[in-house]
């Protein structure tokens, strides 16, 4: 059972672009939603995390878009630069300890 | 600032054999993880562990694999017999306190199993 699904696979996206990542849940039990960056070879990193009790949290470039109704959440990465180039990792958890990662979006900025 | 740091980097071992992957969480904190992912798949949780326990497992965390701390900061993950499944990149990471959920990776350890 696939607990959180995420698309696209891989985007590509120009610099400057908008870079638009989308996940879908089905556990309601979910009240922690964070986004994780991996570049090759390195660990994931956490790059902004969102509760249910709001519908967006904005960091800098990267923003979260909640719809707790819809049960998707999605990071939106405004003025996309090369060096965000990297695997993108959205993830849910419960009360529980375990982090849900979706299958992650390859995503290539182009200069 | 303070990472979680792994050891080895890489490991290569044949079927059957014993292998010990090393990490040294961020030093305060009290929880601790460890993941795997398979060449090109998604992240799955294997184990966390609190208190000198486990506090929850995956399906994928069967007999063939231990958990321990055995000092003040290491916190190892065995394998007992390997398989070639086993083969992916494995991830452990710390948390801080109850309080919060945020979970720092380390690099990770491929193991590659022959």
């Amino acid at each position: 059972q696939q607990q959180v699904k995420q698309s696209p696979q891989s985007l590509i996206v120009q610099k400057g672009g908008i870079s638009i990542i989308n996940c879908a849940y089905e556990n309601t039990a979910f009240d922690y939603f964070p986004w994780y960056q991996q570049f090759p070879g390195k660990g994931p990193a956490l790059l902004i995390a969102i509760r249910p009790d709001v519908s967006e949290k904005k960091e800098g470039r990267f923003t979260i878009s909640f719809n707790k109704s819809a049960k998707q959440f999605s990071l939106h990465i405004m003025d996309s630069q090369p060096g965000d180039s990297a695997t993108y990792f959205c993830a849910a958890k419960n009360s529980g300890y375990a982090l849900n990662f979706g299958k992650g979006t390859s995503l290539l900025v182009t200069p | 600032e303070p990472e979680v740091t792994q050891t080895p980097s890489h490991q290569v071992t044949q079927m059957g054999q014993e292998v010990i992957l090393r990490c040294v969480p961020i030093s305060n904190h009290l929880y601790f993880y460890w993941y795997r992912q398979i060449l090109g798949q998604k992240v799955e949780f294997l184990v966390s562990f609190y208190n000198n326990e486990i506090s929850e497992k995956s399906e994928i965390f069967d007999d063939q694999f231990s958990v321990e701390r055995p000092d003040g900061s290491n916190f190892t993950l065995k394998i007992r017999s390997t398989k070639l499944e086993d083969s992916a990149m494995y991830f452990c990471a710390s948390k801080l306190a109850g309080g919060t959920d945020t979970q720092y990776f380390g690099p990770g350890t491929r193991l590659t199993v022959l």
